[in-house]
């Protein structure tokens, strides 16, 4: 069955580390989506891809960086994390013959905390 | 700035009543408007989509009404259940303009035996 997977699903971090969140999805979708959810704020999208070497900037991406290694993994990447990056992360992705009518299929999430 | 507006941020009805979860947009740009489902834990998941061509889209007890000239929508629940309570997100994008959605802020809604 088609699916994208997340791990880790918790992660407790400390402020100035390095995170990595990992995104797995087999539907062979060539876009890929990371998204962080908030309270009072929703889902804002941080970066996304069209394919195997491609990273492109959301609405957020300031203190994030993604890296798509092929076309099956998609990872998001704080290179110093601050505990304004406290969030639950879904990662999604989508058919790009579908343009913005593509259904988006989320991971399950994770829940990252940064003291 | 929020492109996609859903006015409440939770709504309580009870079993068997019609929830009405209503979203406005700003960018007249936008042709596609998909309803995302959430339970707490999982990620979201496709509802119900509708295309600015149409006024309405009916899937099962869930419909969209969709206003282009006021630039609103809402997603109307016939007959609640209480394994309808989740999290509802109103979504946009256009066909031609990149392939990511704008989400708004999304509607707990709790349905209440």
């Amino acid at each position: 069955e088609a699916a994208v997977t997340q791990s880790p699903r918790n992660k407790v971090a400390v402020t100035g580390g390095k995170v990595t969140l990992s995104c797995n999805q087999t539907n062979n979708h060539n876009n890929m989506y990371w998204y962080r959810q908030d309270t009072g704020h929703g889902l804002r999208l941080i970066h996304y891809s069209y394919g195997a070497g491609s990273t492109e900037k959301g609405d957020i991406p300031d203190g994030y960086k993604a890296s798509r290694p092929s076309q099956e993994n998609f990872s998001l990447i704080l290179e110093l994390a601050t505990p304004s990056q406290t969030s639950v992360y879904f990662c999604a992705s989508g058919d790009a013959s579908g343009g913005g009518y593509a259904e988006q299929f989320f991971g399950p999430g994770t829940r990252l905390t940064v003291l | 700035q929020q492109q996609v507006r859903q006015s409440s941020q939770s709504l309580t009805v009870w079993e068997g009543e019609t929830a009405i979860l209503n979203c406005s947009y700003e960018n007249s740009a936008f042709d596609y408007f998909p309803w995302y489902q959430q339970f707490p834990g999982e990620g979201p998941a496709l509802l119900i989509a509708i295309r600015s061509v149409s006024d309405k889209k009916e899937d099962g007890r869930f419909t969209i009404f969709f206003n282009k000239r006021e630039k609103n929508l809402s997603l109307h629940i016939k007959d609640s259940q209480p394994g309808d309570s989740a999290t509802y997100f109103c979504a946009a994008s256009e066909r031609n303009s990149g392939t990511y959605q704008r989400f708004g802020t999304g509607t707990k809604l709790q349905v209440v035996p």
